[in-house]
């Protein structure tokens, strides 16, 4: 059984498009987050979710929209995209505390043609 | 500043022989974790140990440990016995207490390469 899944794991589309990412975790988790892994390989994070809430938005273009429906769910919608939006876009999960792991879903690569 | 910096962009190690990945950290907090994670080039995201900051021991789990040095602010993780199936990105993370928001902040990685 999958633990965290993201979907899709591939995705190209044409600049100004919108699109959304779908992550999903059956671990009962509390805490969702995204994060953005660029062309160097550097992870960063972009949002942190804790029941449905959202704790941390770092410097992420309004473009960017989370919404969690429920704490299982965190799905990302992006809308105008840019070519500077390709990226490895990774959704995560972890209980709230600072001694456990987050587990990660394969990851989405985002092309923007 | 960076909170955790990985120095080693790229390593070399020959088959069967350990390996030293470096990384420090920063951070105010009493209360962090410490994790590592590898990322082969198929690139999913695996976990592969854990240290806490008031743990007294290094971590160890399998051919993987830890080098925990709390005062210089380093967790290095050793591998031992490399094997062909290591060769991947490897990313040194932290996470503070629960204030902090409890994600996960990443180093910028460390590229392993084994030769048979």
């Amino acid at each position: 059984d999958t633990a965290v899944s993201q979907t899709p794991k591939y995705l190209v589309t044409q600049m100004g498009n919108d699109k959304s990412i779908k992550c999903e975790q059956n671990l009962g988790h509390d805490t969702m987050y995204w994060y953005k892994q660029d062309s160097k390989k550097f992870l960063k994070i972009m949002f942190s979710y804790n029941n449905k809430e959202l704790i941390i938005n770092e410097t992420v273009p309004n473009r960017f929209s989370p919404k969690s429906p429920d704490k299982a769910h965190l799905n990302l919608h992006i809308n105008s995209l840019e070519l500077g939006d390709s990226a490895v876009y990774f959704c995560a999960s972890s209980r709230r505390d600072t001694n456990t792991e987050a587990f990660f879903g394969q990851g989405t690569r985002l092309t923007v043609v | 500043a960076q909170k955790i910096t990985q120095t080693q962009p790229g390593m070399f190690v020959q088959e069967k022989e350990a390996v030293t990945l470096d990384c420090t950290y920063d951070t105010s907090d009493p209360s962090y974790g410490l994790f590592w994670y590898k990322q082969p080039s198929s690139g999913e995201m695996i976990f592969l140990i854990y240290q806490g900051s008031y743990d007294q021991q290094n971590a160890t789990e399998g051919r993987y440990s830890l080098n925990f040095q709390k005062a210089r602010k380093s967790a290095n993780l050793v591998i031992s016995a490399s094997q062909l199936g290591d060769s991947a990105m490897y990313f040194c993370a932290m996470r503070e207490g629960k204030d902090a928001g409890n994600m996960l902040t990443f180093g910028g990685g460390t590229r392993l390469m084994v030769k048979p």
